[in-house]
This record gives C-alpha cells, sequence and structure tokens, in this order.
C-alpha cells in the first residue's frame, strides 16, 4: 500500500513570496490533515478535511494561508504571502476509519 | 486549553537498557492517546494507540500506559538498541471520531551501541 505523498520535498522562498505544497493521501483515506512544524515543537494542526470537506479550520491564518481538497482526494496547501514565521515542516496526513494517522514524509519550507 | 507537556526533552542511553519516555496532559477529556516515532527528515509514524477506555498498549519491545486521571502516559522501551534512535512524540486526541490530535514537543531520544 502506497503511503501518503507530499512534494516538494524542500522549498526555499523569499518573504512575500507564495507556495504551494500538494499531498496526495492513501488511497480511500476520506480525512486529510495539514499539520505545521516548527523547529523544535511538536506539529499543530492547521486544517482537517472529510473528503472535499472543511471540518476544523480554526487554526489556519486565513489572512495568508488557503488550503483545497478537490474531489476529495487530493490536496493543496498555499501561503500568500509568506513570512519569516512561517519556515517550518508541512506535513500531510490521513485516516480512514480507524483513528490511527498516517503520515507524509513533510515539506521543509524556508522563508529568507 | 490542552497542553501536553513530554519529559525529558532529550535522552542518551547505552544499548541494552530498559526505558521509560513520559507525557502529561492537562484536560482529561480525551479520546485516545497516541505515541509517535520520527526519524530526521521523515514524517511521524504511529507507534501505539490506546483509547481513552483502556489502560495500556503493547506492541514487541514497547509499551505504553494511560492514566486518564493523573493526566499521565508513558511509553517503555525495553532493551534499547541503536535504531530506537528517534524523536518521539506523544499526542492527545479529541473532538470524538474526528480524531483531532495535540502534540507535545517530543523526547529526543539517542541510543548508544
Amino acid at each position: 500500500e502506497a503511503g501518503v505523498a507530499q512534494s516538494p520535498r524542500y522549498k526555499i522562498i523569499e518573504k512575500r513570496q507564495s507556495v504551494a505544497f500538494w499531498c496526495n493521501p492513501i488511497s480511500g483515506h476520506a480525512t486529510l490533515y495539514w499539520y505545521q512544524q516548527i523547529l523544535g515543537q511538536g506539529p499543530k494542526l492547521l486544517i482537517q478535511f472529510q473528503n472535499n470537506g472543511v471540518v476544523d479550520d480554526s487554526q489556519l491564518p486565513k489572512d495568508r494561508f488557503s488550503a483545497e481538497r478537490l474531489k476529495g482526494v487530493d490536496s493543496t496547501l498555499k501561503i500568500q504571502p509568506a513570512k519569516l514565521e512561517d519556515s517550518a515542516v508541512y506535513l500531510c496526513a490521513s485516516r480512514l476509519a480507524t483513528d490511527t494517522q498516517y503520515f507524509g514524509p513533510g515539506t521543509r519550507l524556508t522563508v529568507l | 486549553k490542552q497542553e501536553v507537556t513530554q519529559i525529558p526533552a532529550a535522552l542518551s542511553v547505552p544499548e541494552g537498557e530498559n526505558l521509560v519516555l513520559n507525557c502529561s496532559f492537562t484536560d482529561s477529556a480525551i479520546y485516545n492517546l497516541q505515541w509517535f516515532r520520527q526519524d530526521p527528515g521523515k514524517g511521524l509514524t504511529s507507534l501505539l494507540l490506546i483509547q481513552s477506555s483502556q489502560r495500556e498498549q503493547t506492541s514487541g519491545r514497547l509499551n505504553a500506559s494511560l492514566d486518564k486521571s493523573s493526566g499521565r502516559s508513558t511509553l517503555y522501551i525495553a532493551a534499547s538498541q541503536p535504531g530506537d534512535s528517534a524523536t518521539y512524540l506523544c499526542a492527545v486526541g479529541y473532538g470524538g471520531a474526528t480524531n483531532k490530535l495535540i502534540f507535545g514537543t517530543g523526547t529526543l531520544l539517542a541510543v548508544q551501541p
């Protein structure tokens, strides 16, 4: 069974630029999560999807962050414009019916 | 507001030792608790999941316990190996079936050969 795929693995941009991350969950997993992990901290939930609907985006900085999950499969997280404090690893996870979340390798973003 | 704390932040042990990692949380109204392993440059791998009604779970050399009333969980690793070196994260699940997670800051474990 293929795992959660994410791309790109690394991205370096300058502040005020925009960036997008892509996630393809495990086939058939209806629930998809995006997390932000700042160096030295645990992951923090940004947004949760159930199929193509948003379940929780209460911690998503909506003035600059947006996410979508068209057709209930893969998802894109966008930051526009990026700030220095957005430097982090962005993790995508998916879940089927059990409570276990399966994580992708993450995208490491550096904002200069 | 739920807060999750992990102690110690870092731990170095010689190969073969048994060790315990600690996790504490402030709100006992949890849905479940999970332990994850994170290797450098990689995502998280789920190790053990304990439902709120359970007291412990075991997988191989790993045993996790949960005491909701005291807001504590421990991860016991028996006969540690260099391959166990990684960051271990505990995460408290809430929100019922939506299973949102709040993570601790992790324990960085180094097992010396």
